[in-house]
């Protein structure tokens, strides 16, 4: 079956400029999680989705990144105004209802941010 | 704020040696899991641990769970090329806020 789908693979921006990343997740998992990773470094969370509950933002590093989920599937990051600081690998993952640390979460191959 | 440390950060080391990386933590966690990550992939789960004193073998991976639930330990025995990669613990505490957060990761290198 498809696995996590994330878009683009890689996305080269200007400082200032407006970014969306999306993230197709395995359909049937309500939970679904953001996290950011630097070179070479371990995850960072940025937020979580659970099924209709309130995200979880509080891995969200400044107001100028926000997520949403629509009709519990595709999720989108947005930030706006980049800076050199967000060139990152985002990275998105689900898992089951329910599965919270107990099923695996399964990641796409992240978008690969740069800000020039 | 929970946090997970790794260590060590870089491991490098002859095929056929053992080695063991640890994950600590001054919170208890609900569960643990290892993931490996390989460049330009997602993190892949190797391992869930969910009982205090768990100890869990994945064919030369042993995975152990501490008795309190607040670190863990891979150790894998005649390391080989193939086990080369970044390796991350991640912890859950369900019923708390639920989020699975993770460690920094060990970059393990086996070199042939």
């Amino acid at each position: 079956g498809a696995g996590v789908s994330q878009s683009p693979s890689n996305k080269v921006t200007e400082k200032g400029k407006d970014v969306e990343l999306r993230c197709d997740p395995i359909s049937g998992h309500t939970a679904l999680y953001w996290y950011r990773q630097s070179l070479g470094q371990g995850l960072e969370f940025l937020i979580y989705f659970q099924g209709n509950s309130a995200p979880d933002k509080s891995g969200l590093p400044s107001d100028r990144f926000s997520a949403e989920r629509t009709g519990g599937s595709v999720s989108t990051l947005t930030i706006q105004r980049t800076q050199q600081e967000d060139s990152a690998v985002y990275l998105c993952a689900s898992t089951p209802a329910g599965g919270q640390g107990i099923s695996p979460l399964h990641f796409g191959n992240g978008t690969r941010l740069t800000v020039t | 704020t929970q946090l997970l440390e790794q260590s060590p950060q870089f491991l490098s080391i002859q095929e056929g040696e053992n080695l063991t990386v640890y994950c600590n933590s001054s919170s208890v966690f609900s569960s643990l899991q290892w993931y490996r990550q390989e460049p330009g992939e997602g993190p892949v789960l190797l391992v869930t641990v969910v009982t205090g004193g768990e100890v869990k073998k994945l064919k030369r991976l042993t995975f152990q769970f501490g008795d309190a639930r607040k670190d863990s330990s891979l150790h894998i025995t005649a390391a080989q090329p193939g086990d080369t990669g970044l390796y991350l613990c991640a912890g859950a505490n369900t019923g708390r806020d639920d989020k699975i957060i993770f460690g920094k990761g060990t970059r393990l290198h086996i070199l042939p």
